[in-house]
């Protein structure tokens, strides 16, 4: 039973180009959390999604981040138009239930823009 | 607005001595909390929760204190072992499913 699998591990970027992650949740989970982490900071919460649906995006920059969770393959978030600021580790969790239960990290994607 | 702090960012302890880590929260309606353990280039992994309604849970070498009138817990570690270095995050929720972290301490276990 795989653990939830990121990939890329690394990833570099020019400034102005798009990345994506990706992000497969273990076996039977069907909720899906992006949290990132920036240089010398703990883990910041961005998007909650279910299958095919946005649960919780509050923590999401408003322009340039989108993610998803389509009902086939992997959760995706996507960056577009990457600035230096984005470089920073971005992990995903995924849970079986929702509430109150904690999660199985990733190893997650290092972003580096140059 | 950092929601949960770790204001040591450093520990270091002696093998076999008790490690103490601890998180400050100012939200009075989180109800439940976690502690996650990180080795450098991995994602965190879960190492013990508690929810409000307790004030200790216990598991092996671990156990979390939690003390709602200070917004308070911390995590004691005995006897620490030189594999329990890593960074530690405290994690604190709402019944929901969005957890705020704290910033991380790192532990430091001397053989």
């Amino acid at each position: 039973n795989a653990g939830v699998m990121q990939n890329p591990r690394h990833l570099v970027r020019r400034r102005g180009q798009e990345a994506r992650l990706r992000c497969s949740p273990m076996k039977g989970h069907s909720h899906v959390y992006w949290y990132r982490q920036l240089p010398e900071e703990g883990l910041k919460f961005m998007v909650y999604l279910q299958k095919e649906n946005i649960i919780d995006e509050s923590g999401m920059p408003k322009e340039r981040f989108s993610a998803e969770f389509p009902k086939e393959g992997p959760s995706i978030l996507r960056i577009q138009q990457v600035v230096r600021g984005d470089s920073a580790a971005y992990f995903c969790a995924s849970s079986p239930q929702g509430q109150g239960y904690g999660y199985t990290f990733g190893s997650g994607t290092r972003l580096t823009v140059v | 607005d950092q929601q949960v702090k770790q204001n040591s960012p450093s520990l270091s302890v002696q093998e076999g001595r008790i490690s103490i880590l601890n998180c400050d929260y100012t939200n009075s309606m989180f109800d439940y909390f976690l502690w996650y353990k990180k080795y450098p280039a991995e994602g965190p992994t879960f190492l013990i929760s508690i929810s409000s309604i307790k004030d200790k849970n216990e598991d092996g070498r671990f156990t979390v204190f939690l003390n709602k009138s200070a917004k308070h817990l911390s995590l004691h570690i005995v006897p620490s072992q030189p594999g329990d270095s890593a960074v530690y995050f405290c994690a604190a929720s709402r019944a929901g499913n969005q957890f705020y972290f704290g910033t991380g301490t790192s532990l430091t276990v001397i053989p």
